[in-house]
């Protein structure tokens, strides 16, 4: 199955310091998704991105839509050591198919 | 006020049993899906469901078989179980464009 490009694949990184991570694709797509996922547990959705352009934050978090359609971008600032985990985006093509495409994640972890 | 939840949270079992995973989300949701988890974290999606209706059935053996017995439910029966098969199964449900997940059911077949 098909599966969207992320990089970094993992990352250390210190307390206090930013992140960025992306997600790219030979598609377009219509919305992106970004996830946090705990060990043991089901992703998070963290944000959601519907239009190319688009600047989206939840507290610390920011993504952005990229304006090809074929990219996304998160970003971490001041990153904590709960940030620890792994961080998914999802794309979907248009709003009638339903499926997703997940992204082969971003190992996220923080040196305290 | 659990959003989407699966039941059991793990499941050991040996080979050729078959075993059946359970989700429910009370986010009224008209589509749920059932997504595989691997060793190596990837998410591939397995079946979707629309309003009790099949819409995604990706490339899967014929072993694994959902049910959907309204929209509130969506279970995942599998046969003749694999060694293969080990790995995290986990529910999610949408709504307009955004997707949410269950904990997951590790299963392991020894």
């Amino acid at each position: 199955g098909q599966q969207l490009n992320q990089s970094p694949q993992s990352m250390f990184i210190q307390e206090g310091e930013d992140v960025s991570m992306n997600c790219t694709s030979s598609s377009i797509f219509n919305t992106w998704l970004w996830y946090k996922q705990d060990p043991g547990e089901g992703p998070v959705l963290l944000i959601a991105l519907y239009k190319a352009g688009e600047l989206t934050s939840n507290g610390r978090l920011t993504a952005q839509f990229g304006i090809t359609r074929k990219d996304s971008f998160l970003n971490i600032s001041a990153s904590i050591p709960s940030d620890v985990g792994i961080y998914f985006c999802a794309g979907q093509r248009s709003s009638g198919t339903y499926k997703y495409i997940f992204g082969t994640g971003t190992r996220l972890k923080v040196l305290a | 006020d659990t959003a989407v939840s699966q039941t059991p949270k793990y499941l050991v079992t040996q080979m050729g049993n078959d075993k059946s995973i359970k989700c429910e989300q009370n986010l009224g949701h008209d589509t749920m899906y059932w997504y595989k988890q691997d060793s190596k974290k990837f998410l591939k999606i397995m079946f979707s469901y629309n309003n009790k209706e099949l819409i995604i059935n990706e490339t899967v053996p014929n072993r694994f078989s959902p049910k959907s017995p309204d929209k509130a439910h969506l279970n995942l029966h599998i046969n003749s179980l694999e060694l293969g098969d080990s790995a995290v199964y986990f529910c999610a449900s949408s709504v307009s464009r955004e997707q949410y997940f269950g904990p997951g059911t590790r299963l392991t077949v020894t």
